[in-house]
């Protein structure tokens, strides 16, 4: 059962430009929501991460906006360079599940 | 620096043959998670333990076991490893989600291999 859909598969983007990645969930219990930065044989690192009583939370050059009413949120990452090349996750969790669901992941490859 | 510790990074294995992964943590945390993540796809919760109890997937095979003998330290067991069992394996840590601490603090993951 998947829980949390995550798009695209994969996004290719010239350097400097915005990249976008969305998840939507079904869930009402969810109450927060990581997103993931994986580079190849490493585990997954904590990127930035948002409550659902905020819509938008930044740091540095990332974005999460989330959307309640509509149960989806999505990562922007602007000036995108060549070493933020990764694979990301979406994921939620909630205290009543206290299991976090990731989403199936989105390869971004960031051209020079 | 505290962190999360998997030993080994890289482990083969042959069909049938038990291994056992090994994580420790010295974030002292109390909750400790085993995922299993196959190429090209999201880790996939197997069990974790909040302090000393054990909580397992409903579909995790019976072939995965876990003990954890103090705080520090998480063994993932498989007991007759298959070929579908070759994945990263990675244990994840975080403080105590029933306080609203969620954030997951990974390791860098044991590569096994079955031969």
């Amino acid at each position: 059962q998947q829980q949390v859909k995550q798009s695209p598969q994969s996004l290719i983007v010239q350097k400097g430009g915005i990249s976008i990645i969305n998840c939507a969930y079904e869930n009402t219990a969810f109450d927060y929501f990581p997103w993931y930065q994986q580079f190849p044989g490493k585990g997954p690192a904590l990127l930035i991460a948002i409550r659902p009583d905020v819509s938008e939370k930044k740091e540095g050059r990332f974005t999460i906006s989330f959307n309640k009413s509509a149960k989806q949120f999505s990562l922007h990452i602007m000036d995108s360079q060549p070493g933020d090349s990764a694979t990301y996750f979406c994921a939620a969790s909630s205290e009543a599940s206290n299991d976090m669901r990731f989403g199936a992941g989105t390869r971004l490859t960031v051209k020079p | 620096d505290a962190m999360v510790i998997q030993n080994p990074r890289y482990q083969v294995t042959q069909f049938g043959k038990p291994v056992t992964l090994s994580c420790s943590q010295t974030l002292n945390h109390n909750v400790m998670y085993w995922y299993q993540q196959k190429s090209s796809q999201a880790p996939k919760l197997l069990f974790h333990y909040y302090d000393k109890d054990f909580n397992n997937e409903a579909d995790t095979p019976d072939n995965f076991q876990s003990r954890r003998p103090n705080t520090s330290f998480c063994f993932l067991d498989i007991r007759s490893p298959g070929l579908g069992d070759a994945a990263m394996y990675l244990c994840a840590t975080s403080r105590d989600f029933q306080t609203g601490n969620y954030e997951q603090y990974f390791g860098p993951g044991t590569r096994l291999t079955v031969t």
